[in-house]
């Protein structure tokens, strides 16, 4: 069964650095999504994209975060310049199509620490 | 804000004791309710969608229902590999999920 890529699976980096959080979604899927969870707490939207550009963002994701379609497989999650409250597990998930009986298919995370 | 609120936030029960997991949520503007399957260091992977009141959907041992306020998850005699974190999700009138903060059942033999 086809699934949600991650890479990758842990990375530690120190306060202020750029992460780049990288994410091969399931191949004829259209909408790509980046979501968080906070150790013990709720899974969070972070964003939404859809034909090369981002439909949605959530308040979390500030002038800090930015997301990329590179080529025809990857999606992409870049944090500019790491906090120490960005450390979280990174989710990346998609659909193939925006209809409410297609479901959203996650990855199984990036857990990001910053130091 | 919508908010979607799961009870109880932990679970333990004996092999082949069932029980029922309960998500409330907000009513207005669901166009969907949504039940995931969170095991540790993992994303969640998808269970069931429910959209309108009196839907039922099974999966084995799992079977989601949905009324006008609130959704359940009924285990059916529950074994030691159904123990997990069970997320649920509302999708209202934007194209994100609003997710509970999940009952983490643990299922001893």
């Amino acid at each position: 069964e086809p699934e949600v890529t991650q890479t990758p699976s842990h990375q530690v980096t120190q306060m202020g650095q750029e992460v780049i959080l990288r994410c091969v979604p399931i191949s004829n899927h259209l909408y790509f999504y980046w979501y968080r969870q906070i150790l013990g707490q709720k899974v969070e939207f972070l964003v939404s994209f859809y034909n090369n550009e981002i439909s949605e963002k959530s308040e979390i994701f500030d002038d800090q975060f930015s997301v990329e379609r590179p080529d025809g497989s990857n999606f992409t999650l870049k944090i500019r310049s790491t906090k120490l409250e960005d450390s979280a597990m990174y989710f990346c998930a998609s659909k193939r199509a925006f209809y409410l009986n297609s479901p959203l298919h996650f990855g199984n995370g990036t857990r990001l620490t910053v130091t | 804000e919508d908010q979607v609120t799961q009870s109880p936030e932990a679970l333990r029960l004996q092999e082949g004791e069932s029980s029922s997991l309960n998500c409330s949520y907000t009513v207005s503007g669901l166009r969907g309710l949504f039940w995931y399957r969170q095991d540790p260091g993992k994303g969640p992977e998808f269970l069931f969608t429910l959209y309108s009141a009196g839907e039922e959907k099974e999966k084995e041992r799992l079977k989601a229902t949905l009324t006008k306020k609130e959704s359940f998850l009924h285990i059916t005699a529950p074994k030691p590999e159904d123990s997990a974190t069970y997320l649920c999700a509302g999708h209202y009138n934007t194209d994100k999920l609003i997710f509970g903060t999940g009952t983490r059942l643990q299922v001893f033999p």
